[in-house]
């Protein structure tokens, strides 16, 4: 079974701290993902990735960076979190070589910015 | 762009009963794909169900079964003989096959299944 892993489930953070979100996969996918998950909007891509060092922005992906330097750990950076990123954080990996491939997702993290 | 809409923010079925989650999306593709995914309290997303816009079958997958109406832009979900276990929030997704393996979803809805 693939597993998604997220380093915390739950996080509280300061306004101005920067914050990592760590997550790892175990199946030697080609393509991480990281969504944001708010009532209401589901879930909004912020940033992908199809291969390390490789970045591509999604939907959302102001006041957010990624990092991918090996290929089983992607990471999402707040650089100066603020209250408006409160919110849950899903991680989620796809294989590259299927098409379509169903998305694994990790357990989410809830952040909260005080 | 495409865009999913879950019009139904709540619901709620007696255990055992049936019920329908609806879903509408908006997209000029004609190659895609659409999902719909469980999120229970525990958090961990699951795939339910899933169809491919070129079969004009309707996808079942025991309990689950959908109602794809690609004229419409329409993708229903139908839980037969609803469980407790089916309490979650379920998400619409929208794949376009022609622009990689990124997915867009609905808002979401809560489902409530009552003993």
């Amino acid at each position: 079974d693939v597993k998604v892993t997220q380093s915390s489930r739950y996080l509280v953070k300061r306004t101005g701290e920067k914050v990592f979100l760590e997550c790892v996969q175990d199946m030697d996918h080609e393509n991480m993902f990281w969504y944001r998950q708010d009532p209401g909007l589901g879930l909004r891509l912020i940033y992908f990735s199809y291969d390390v060092k490789m970045k591509e922005k999604g939907d959302i992906p102001e006041g957010y960076s990624v990092s991918r330097e090996k290929k089983e750990r992607f990471s999402l950076i707040l650089e100066s979190a603020s209250t408006n990123q409160t919110s849950m954080y899903l991680c989620a990996s796809s294989s590259g070589r299927d098409r379509p491939s169903p998305l694994h997702f990790g357990n989410g993290t809830r952040l909260t910015v005080t | 762009a495409q865009t999913v809409t879950q019009s139904q923010p709540e619901m709620s079925v007696q255990e055992a009963e049936t019920v329908t989650l609806s879903c509408t999306y908006d997209t000029s593709e004609s190659n895609y794909y659409l999902f719909w995914y469980k999120q229970p309290p525990s958090r961990q997303m699951i795939l339910v169900i899933r169809q491919e816009a070129y079969k004009q079958q309707n996808a079942t997958e025991n309990r689950f079964s959908v109602n794809f109406q690609k004229a419409a832009k329409s993708f229903s979900l139908k839980i037969s003989d609803s469980q407790l276990g089916d309490t979650a929030m379920y998400f619409c997704a929208f794949l376009n096959n022609n622009a990689g393996n990124m997915l867009t979803f609905g808002g979401g809805t809560r489902l409530m299944v009552k003993p």
